[in-house]
């Protein structure tokens, strides 16, 4: 079946832009987080959806950055004003809740600010 | 107490061999650990997972190691190959909650 599907895959913009990256999570899957990976780095917990609440933003970095999801779906995460510290790769995975379930990652969005 | 320690943060080996990756976690209420791999570019993929009733598991030429009383848990890639060059993470979770503590990660380079 389709996997995590994020877009775009790539995204060069200029310091001080607003950029929204979007994720389309596994059909059926309530959960959904997004996290951010620096180059070489681990992965850096941004925030949780159950649904279309977020009971869990404690990652987000600034208040320049937030997220929605729509319809138990679709999420995007909107970066406002990007800086350079910015730059980096955005990865959204979903899971089914309940029980041991496994989180599926998508190939994220690599993220680059002039 | 959150943190799940992953050792080692790049790893050599020779195609043939056996590689090793090992966490160790605090919280004795984690009861999900999976491993996850993930190639440049590429966002990771799952590769394993174990619950703490067994011991190990093992699927293919990777296995999954657990001592519940040391409170820590290895990978082990038998007949390491190139094409398993590729960053690993363990992560730990409580089951049916929503949290996932995943390890720093570890680069597995195998040379030919």
């Amino acid at each position: 079946g389709a996997g995590v599907s994020q877009s775009p895959s790539n995204k060069v913009t200029e310091k001080g832009k607003d950029v929204e990256l979007r994720c389309d999570p596994i059909s059926g899957h309530t959960a959904l987080y997004w996290y951010r990976q620096s180059l070489g780095q681990g992965l850096e917990f941004l925030i949780y959806f159950q649904g279309n609440s977020a009971p869990d933003k404690s990652g987000l970095p600034s208040d320049r950055f937030s997220a929605e999801r729509t319809g138990g779906s679709v999420s995007t995460l909107t970066i406002q004003r990007t800086q350079q510290e910015d730059s980096a790769v955005y990865l959204c995975a979903s899971r089914r809740t309940g029980g041991s379930q496994p989180q599926h990652f998508g190939d994220g969005t690599r993220l680059s600010i002039l | 107490q959150q943190q799940v320690k992953q050792s080692p943060q790049s790893l050599i080996v020779q195609k043939g061999g056996i590689s090793i990756i090992n966490c160790a976690y605090e919280n004795t209420a984690f009861d999900y650990f999976p491993w996850y791999q993930q190639f440049p570019g590429k966002g990771p993929a799952l590769l394993i997972a174990i619950r703490p009733d067994v011991s190990e598991k093992k699927e293919g030429r990777f296995t999954i190691s657990f001592n519940k009383s040391a409170k820590q848990f290895s990978l082990h890639i038998m007949d390491s190959q190139p094409g398993d060059s590729a960053t690993y993470f363990c992560a730990a979770s409580i089951s049916g909650t929503y949290k996932y503590i995943f390890g720093t990660g570890t680069r597995l380079k195998v040379l030919a």
